[in-house]
């Protein structure tokens, strides 16, 4: 089935340092690709999404660009922030078996952590 | 706050007891989808509902869970006879149609 591979955590960087996470997939078909962000104590926030080959989402300074050679969607801020502080979760959407909707696969979540 | 509202946010059972999980969508909102997330895993599909339907439970274990999304009030993620392992981090999603899903803040079960 469909998987998502995640960069483990966690991650600790300065702030304004740059930050990059990395996400691969495997799947059938072209999926969507997703990065959710989860803040302390809070649910699950998209930040981006792509829903092609070399598409580039972007959102708060957050990019990653859709790669379907290597089937990779890493995700890149040039100057984190101590509010940058979160899990960050890549995933991608396939069909449920039922044919029915989307759902969503997810990788494992990478804590990341910024200090001042 | 008008976003998907789970309760309880914490929730401890001990083995064979039933533990309830709660989800209010986002109002309007008649898709509601279940995840699991296991310590040091990401989130696993579990089943996606409409009111009064399950489309599809292939990711829920096949004995002592069920869910429904009755016509009126939240949806139900029902876990019978709990046993060490179901201890989880259970997220419920919200979407108007199949777009994008709106997460609640999860319910953390803790089965001793």
């Amino acid at each position: 089935g469909d998987s998502v591979t995640q960069m483990e955590g966690p991650v600790t960087l300065s702030e304004e340092a740059f930050l990059t996470i990395n996400c691969t997939y495997t799947a059938t078909g072209y999926p969507s690709l997703f990065w959710y962000v989860q803040y302390p104590g809070e649910g699950l926030q998209l930040l981006l999404k792509a829903t092609k080959a070399d598409d580039k989402g972007s959102n708060k300074g957050f990019e990653a660009t859709y790669r379907k050679e290597t089937t990779s969607f890493h995700l890149e801020k040039g100057s984190v922030q101590v509010s940058d502080s979160a899990v960050y979760f890549c995933a991608l959407s396939d069909l449920l078996s039922s044919g029915s909707a989307r759902q969503l696969t997810f990788g494992s979540g990478t804590q990341l952590t910024v200090l001042p | 706050n008008a976003g998907v509202m789970q309760n309880p946010r914490h929730l401890v059972r001990r083995r064979g007891q039933e533990a309830r999980l709660r989800c209010s969508p986002v109002k309007g909102h008649s898709h509601v989808y279940w995840y699991r997330q296991l310590p040091e895993e990401g989130l696993k599909f579990m089943v996606y509902l409409q009111k009064e339907n399950i489309i599809d439970e292939s990711g829920m274990p096949k004995e002592r869970f069920s869910a429904e999304f009755p016509k009126e009030g939240p949806s139900i993620l029902r876990i019978q006879q709990v046993v060490r392992g179901d201890s989880a981090a259970y997220f419920c999603a919200s979407s108007l149609y199949t777009g994008e899903l709106f997460f609640g803040e999860g319910s953390r079960l803790t089965v001793l």
